[in-house]
């Protein structure tokens, strides 16, 4: 157990809808990044927040938003879904930037 | 070209077998992760490397900084070992972005 939690494991959503992917990271760890994992492309970084800030950003579409609260944990919101948004979502934490990463088991997204 | 190559791409072994799976980039990092994910989706980080040489059970990463370079090594495979290795670095002008091998699928027969 990586200690770092994502709701929900699956959703099924319609196009044009929009949708909040959460994580929790592991206790202490103040970094949290986003990854999406889709089959034609692997894994593609999408954004990184330390300690509430953003520090890093990778491929995330202007559709993709997300914040890290107070309390550290995440959320990835995306919205206006297109069918190629299906993947699977993973969030991953570390203590810091340049730590050993803990990853969650990933929330898996269907755009029907 | 992506900035980081991984070989093999598809990789099938015998159990016991002695594996190698390598790893190239092509700008200066910070360090570098090798991740397993298991057939489920599941993440496991490996390793964190910056220098040297680790060693985790049958698992040894190395990496070589000056060649760009980075290898896992897998003792004595067991078909438990079957998994999709991915290297991954962090690096270039922000140092918290991060940049995916393709993996190497691992197939190991008992």
């Amino acid at each position: 157990d990586s200690g770092v939690t994502q709701t929900p494991k699956h959703l099924i959503t319609a196009t044009g809808q929009r949708v909040t992917l959460r994580c929790s990271p592991r206790s202490g760890d103040l970094s949290v990044y986003w990854y999406q994992q889709s089959l034609d492309q692997g894994l593609q970084f999408l954004i990184q927040y330390y300690n509430g800030e953003e520090r890093a950003k990778g491929n995330i579409l202007e559709r993709f938003s997300a914040q890290q609260f107070p309390d550290l944990h995440s959320e990835l919101n995306l919205s206006s879904l297109e069918l190629g948004d299906s993947a699977l979502y993973f969030c991953a934490s570390s203590v810091e930037f340049n730590s050993p990463l803990h990853f969650g088991n990933g929330t898996r997204l269907t755009v029907t | 070209k992506n900035e980081v190559e991984q070989s093999p791409q598809n990789l099938t072994a015998q159990e016991g077998e002695f594996i190698t799976i390598n790893c190239s980039y092509s700008v200066g990092i910070s360090a570098l992760h090798w991740l397993q994910q298991h057939p489920g989706g599941g993440i496991v980080s490996l390793f964190m490397l910056s220098s040297g040489k680790k060693k985790h059970g049958r698992l040894i990463a190395t990496i070589n900084i000056q060649e760009k370079h980075s290898s896992l090594h897998i003792t004595a495979s067991h078909p438990r070992d079957s998994a999709v290795y991915i290297c991954v670095w962090r690096g270039g002008t922000s140092y918290g972005k991060l940049t995916f091998g393709q993996g190497t699928i691992l197939t190991v027969h008992p």
